[in-house]
């Protein structure tokens, strides 16, 4: 068990560029989740998948925020033209399938310059 | 709808002394509840789970929680503090509108040990 990987650990950028982050499940768990936490704050859910579907996006922020999981394997989260108001820690979690508790990352720090 | 209440924002003890971080949840159904712990620049690390098998939970480095559903709480406990336990504490409960998969945090509750 090596963990969730999450890649990079921080990401500075301009504003209205584009980015993406990388998210490597733990590798039997077929549940992957994206959070947002915002200084002083708890994780907001975002989405999630199950192997590839994407069962959940009614909570990603707006438009310029998707997800994809192509081969059920790792993850991307892609913000579109970034704004001042993305600057967030993004953390994603795997789990297996059921109600079984939710593995963390050390999550992905975006500055917005 | 689910959601959970952290009682305090901001706790200290002393190293040895009790810890004691506060948790009050609303929930039509059952829930399922969790303590998850953040140290700085780090993910989220599981503490403990309640799921209904039993009321008082023990979790990982000496954390124990108890359900009390008369009184929807769902506190924290640990009966002697260490410098490591310092961080940021989370009470989470799963939420049942979406099968239970996504988890809704409180707030948190920043823990300072001194010595």
């Amino acid at each position: 068990d090596t963990g969730v990987s999450q890649d990079p650990r921080h990401k500075i950028t301009k504003r209205g560029q584009n980015v993406t982050f990388r998210c490597d499940p733990i590798s039997e768990h077929n549940r992957l989740y994206w959070y947002r936490q915002t200084l002083g704050q708890g994780p907001e859910f975002l989405t999630y998948f199950q192997n590839e579907a994407q069962l959940e996006k009614s909570r990603l922020l707006s438009d310029r925020f998707s997800a994809e999981r192509p081969k059920g394997s790792f993850s991307t989260l892609e913000i579109q033209r970034t704004e001042q108001g993305d600057s967030a820690m993004y953390l994603c979690a795997s789990s297996e399938q059921g109600n079984q508790p939710q593995h963390f990352g050390d999550g992905t720090r975006l500055s917005i310059l | 709808a689910q959601s959970v209440t952290q009682l305090d924002s901001h706790v200290s003890v002393s190293e040895g002394t009790p810890v004691l971080l506060r948790c009050n949840y609303s929930s039509s159904y059952s829930p399922s509840l969790f303590w998850y712990v953040q140290h700085p620049n780090k993910g989220l690390q599981l503490l403990l789970k309640y799921t209904s098998a039993a009321t008082l939970v023990k979790g990982i480095n000496g954390f124990e929680a108890e359900f009390k559903k008369s009184e929807t709480s769902f506190h924290l406990t640990k009966p002697s503090a260490h410098m490591s336990d310092a961080a940021e504490y989370f009470c989470v409960v799963s939420d049942l509108n979406q099968a239970g998969t996504a988890l809704i945090f409180g707030k948190g509750t920043t823990l300072s040990v001194s010595s």
